[in-house]
């Protein structure tokens, strides 16, 4: 079975700092990746994701991230976070050859960024 | 907006009743997914219907059980109910074969609390 692995729990970051949130997945197949965010209040939102092609993919809000095959990691990056990034984020991975659009979600990362 | 719409947003149950969530997809849809997001922790997959048919089970006892009706809008029904069942509950649309590359659309999900 697939698994998902976030190990940053909580991020703390001033405005305009650098952000790298760290996801990496156990399976030997075939996947599609994806992060997704979760605002107060609000539902799940799809930042990016990864089919197939270029590993490095860009998304919503001046989001991107790598894939790297060899690493089984899906890293999120943003170069200057804003106040309004204060979210949880979720990584994700469906495995393809099981038949059906099953996401194995990470625990999640709670980011805040201070003003 | 997603177009996914969950009701009702929040419930109270005790211990050992019976519950019902309804979920309505998003037009053109045909998969709908349950997820059980407990405090703290990602959604964790419950089970995916695709045409009316289950499509996937997760690690979840037989009391969860669910129904996808021609509409393609969905119910997760849980039984006997019990405290740990506690969480937010997520339903997810999407529009698929099987195994093919979509992307899920969340719902605000019903947040259950069992006493």
């Amino acid at each position: 079975a697939q698994s998902v692995s976030q190990h940053n729990h909580h991020v703390i970051l001033s405005e305009a700092a650098s952000l790298e949130l760290g996801c990496n997945y156990s399976y030997g197949g075939t996947v599609n990746l994806f992060w997704y965010v979760q605002y107060p209040g609000q539902h799940l939102q799809l930042l990016l994701k990864y089919f197939s092609g270029d590993p490095l993919v860009k998304g919503i809000k001046g989001f991107e991230a790598e894939f790297i095959k060899s690493k089984f990691s899906f890293n999120l990056r943003k170069p200057s976070v804003q106040w309004s990034d204060t979210a949880e984020y979720f990584c994700a991975v469906n495995a393809l050859n099981f038949g059906n659009e099953k996401l194995t979600f990470g625990t999640g990362t709670r980011l805040t960024i201070i003003p | 907006e997603t177009g996914v719409t969950q009701s009702p947003t929040h419930l109270i149950k005790t211990r050992g009743q019976q519950v019902t969530l309804r979920c309505s997809s998003q037009s053109g849809h045909n998969t709908v997914s349950w997820y059980q997001q407990a405090l703290g922790q990602g959604p964790q997959f419950i089970f995916q219907y695709y045409r009316e048919e289950e499509n996937g089970r997760g690690n979840f006892p037989p009391r969860f059980s669910g129904l996808q009706f021609p509409n393609y809008s969905s119910e997760l029904n849980v039984n006997a109910l019990e405290l740990d069942d506690s969480a937010l509950y997520l339903c997810a649309s999407s529009l698929a074969g099987t195994g093919s590359n979509t992307e899920a659309f969340f719902g605000q999900g019903t947040r259950l609390t069992v006493v």
